[in-house]
């Protein structure tokens, strides 16, 4: 069936990096746009991050920008989340999601936990 | 980034309908409409409405959704405890280049 399944979350100190992936499986990865949705605790739905079908476009939330880096494997199925120079305020479970005019499939999510 | 008004929470009566609203302005919601998402606590967002009226396979006919203006809305029919949720609404921001999102509503079934 249809999933995306996140991992790499963990725990981190201030200042350091965590790269998150996002497996997809059960529909054609490289047909679709993607994006990283995060959801701090007791709180509502940030979008992150976009990259389009062949990785060739890419958007950022003011909040992550010059900080976070998404990419595509395509050939591996695999969506990332490169993450650095964490700060307090970026501690969130992380979701992937796929782009269909909405966000119609996601993850579990994999929680970010920054603190010193 | 801003992003779009929805009331904090909606209470309604079991059966009763309930109307959640989002509001954004030209850029987003009154240029490209918004989608919905509903979220159980503990679970991932589901999405229940694309481009305004447009719902997935396997949502319920309860729901519908329209746009008037900078403003969208989400009118649940025939409330049933399993509708008490999260609701969130984003959209696209043309001026931003950013997908932006509601602070969410919380549906109460009494």
């Amino acid at each position: 069936q249809v999933q995306l399944v996140e991992s790499g979350g963990g725990v981190v100190q201030p200042g350091r990096s965590l790269r998150l992936s996002c497996a997809a499986s059960g529909f054609t990865f490289s047909s679709y746009a993607m994006h990283w949705v995060r959801q701090a605790p007791g709180k509502g739905l940030e979008w992150v991050a976009f990259i389009s079908y062949d990785g060739s476009n890419k958007y950022y939330a003011d909040s992550v920008k010059g900080r976070f880096t998404i990419s595509r494997d395509n050939s591996k199925n695999t969506l990332y989340l490169q993450m650095n120079s964490l700060r307090v305020e970026d501690t969130a479970v992380y979701y992937c999601t796929r782009e269909v005019y909405g966000f119609d499939i996601w993850g579990q999510g994999t929680m970010v936990t920054v603190s010193s | 980034q801003a992003g779009l008004t929805q009331p904090p929470s909606v209470s309604k009566g079991l059966r009763q309908t309930a109307t959640l609203t989002c509001t954004g302005n030209s850029n987003n919601v009154g240029n490209q409409g918004a989608a919905w998402l509903q979220q159980h606590q503990g679970h991932p967002p589901k999405l229940l409405s694309y481009t305004n009226n447009n719902r997935p396979s396997g949502i319920s006919e309860r729901l519908s959704a329209s746009r008037s203006g900078n403003t969208a809305s989400l009118i649940i029919t025939g409330l049933q405890p399993e509708d008490e949720a999260d609701y969130y609404c984003s959209a696209w921001d043309s001026s931003l280049s950013a997908w932006v999102f509601g602070g969410g509503t919380k549906l109460t079934v009494l």
